[in-house]
Formats: structure tokens, sequence, C-alpha cells
């Protein structure tokens, strides 16, 4: 079965601080792999996927992620935090034995200081 | 813009009062999907339809229904609202349902049952 951990339901960072999402991951088979953001009362927009090209992924808005197999882990990276990253982030997994089901974590509300 | 559009942004009903939500999209994609999330926690998959093939989530609850009359629109049908029915319900769409496609979300109907 496959499921989806965020460690750290909350993060505050600095603006201009590094900004450090961690998921991890658990599938049977090769997953792909999925951050979202969202706003405020607003839909899921998608910042990056990883589909078992490159390891590391850039996306959207300077955010960037990398697939570490070993560690089964997929962290979201930003190197400096701008107010506007303020948001709730989720990471989901998906697999070739689940078809296009996600199964999203639980997430990670990001607070920006000023 | 291709788009996922939903409508209305806000919606209240009374306890027990039916209400339908709606969904429409721009992108011509054979699957769309139906999500309840409730506050601060992730989306949690209802349904979704492969054009017209209907795939119900076995802990979906029967009080929840969908209808899909072509490939633009598709709707959610709370037969009887109760105070738990209490959430935002984001309807996204996809290409196909292979596991390494994104998912497109619309801005969300959050519902309030009174």
């Amino acid at each position: 079965a496959q499921s989806v951990t965020q460690l750290g339901s909350h993060v505050s960072v600095s603006e201009g601080a590094l900004v450090l999402l961690r998921c991890n991951y658990s599938s049977s088979v090769p997953p792909y792999l999925f951050w979202y953001v969202q706003y405020p009362n607003q839909g899921l927009q998608l910042l990056l996927k990883y589909t078992s090209a490159a390891t590391l992924v850039k996306g959207i808005n300077g955010f960037e992620a990398e697939f570490k197999k070993s560690e089964t882990s997929f962290h979201l990276t930003k190197p400096s935090a701008h107010m506007s990253d303020a948001a709730e982030y989720f990471c989901a997994v998906s697999d070739q034995g689940s078809g296009n089901q996600f199964y999203f974590g639980t997430g990670t509300s990001l607070t920006v200081i000023p | 813009d291709a788009m996922v559009i939903q409508n209305p942004r806000y919606q209240v009903t009374q306890f027990g009062k039916p209400v339908t939500l709606s969904c429409s999209q721009t992108l011509n994609h054979n699957v769309m999907y139906w999500y309840q999330q409730k506050s601060s926690q992730a989306p949690k998959l209802l349904f979704h339809y492969y054009d017209k093939d209907f795939n119900n989530e076995a802990d979906t609850p029967d009080n929840f229904q969908s209808r899909r009359p072509n490939t633009s629109f598709c709707f959610l049908d709370i037969r009887s609202p109760g105070l738990g029915d209490a959430a935002m319900y984001l309807c996204a769409t996809s290409p196909r349902t292979r596991a390494f496609e994104t998912q497109y979300f619309g801005p969300g109907t959050r519902l309030l049952v009174l």
C-alpha cells in the first residue's frame, strides 16, 4: 500500500531563509511523486513532479525537490523564502499499482516571518 | 486559459437539504475527480469518472453521488447533508488514469451546513 508522511505540520522560516519541507513515501513499486501548494480558500496547484527521469526536479516559483530512493524521500526546498510562499504544501504519491489515484500527505503549513 | 471551474465558491445549505456542487473543465480531459477536504486535512478522494465510467471509493458514503452528463461537466450531489459534511470540495481532472499524470484542480467549493 502507498502512503506519504510529511514531517512537521507547521514550519516557520524567516524571509530569505532556506525552505525545507519533508516528505517520505512508501510504495511497493517505483513511485511517482508530486508536490502541490494550496493558498487559503483555493485549490491545489502543482509545484513539481517526479516521474522517474532526473532525480532532481525543478518546479515553479523557485522550488525544487530531490528523489532519494535509498531514503524513500522527496523533500521540497527553496533557497530563499518569500512572503508569498506562505501556504499549505501537500506531497502526494501514486504508482502503477494505483493507477492515477493520489495518496496525499497531511500537509505542511509554511509561515514566512518578515 | 484552459482551466477547471467550480461553482459556487461558497455554498450554504441546511441540515438534510439536498445540495449540488458543479465542476466544469475546458481541458478536454477524460478523467474527473471529486475530493473532500476537511479543515487542516489532506484531500480525500470520493470518486472519479473515466469518461462515463464511474468509480466509487469503497469508503465514500452513500449520501454522496455524482453525475457526468458530458466531458466538460461533473456534479456532486449530497442527498442529505449532515454537519460532518461541511468541508471544501475539490474537483480535479487529468488526461488519463496513468500514475504519472498530473491532476489539475479547481478552486474548490466550501460547503457550510447549518
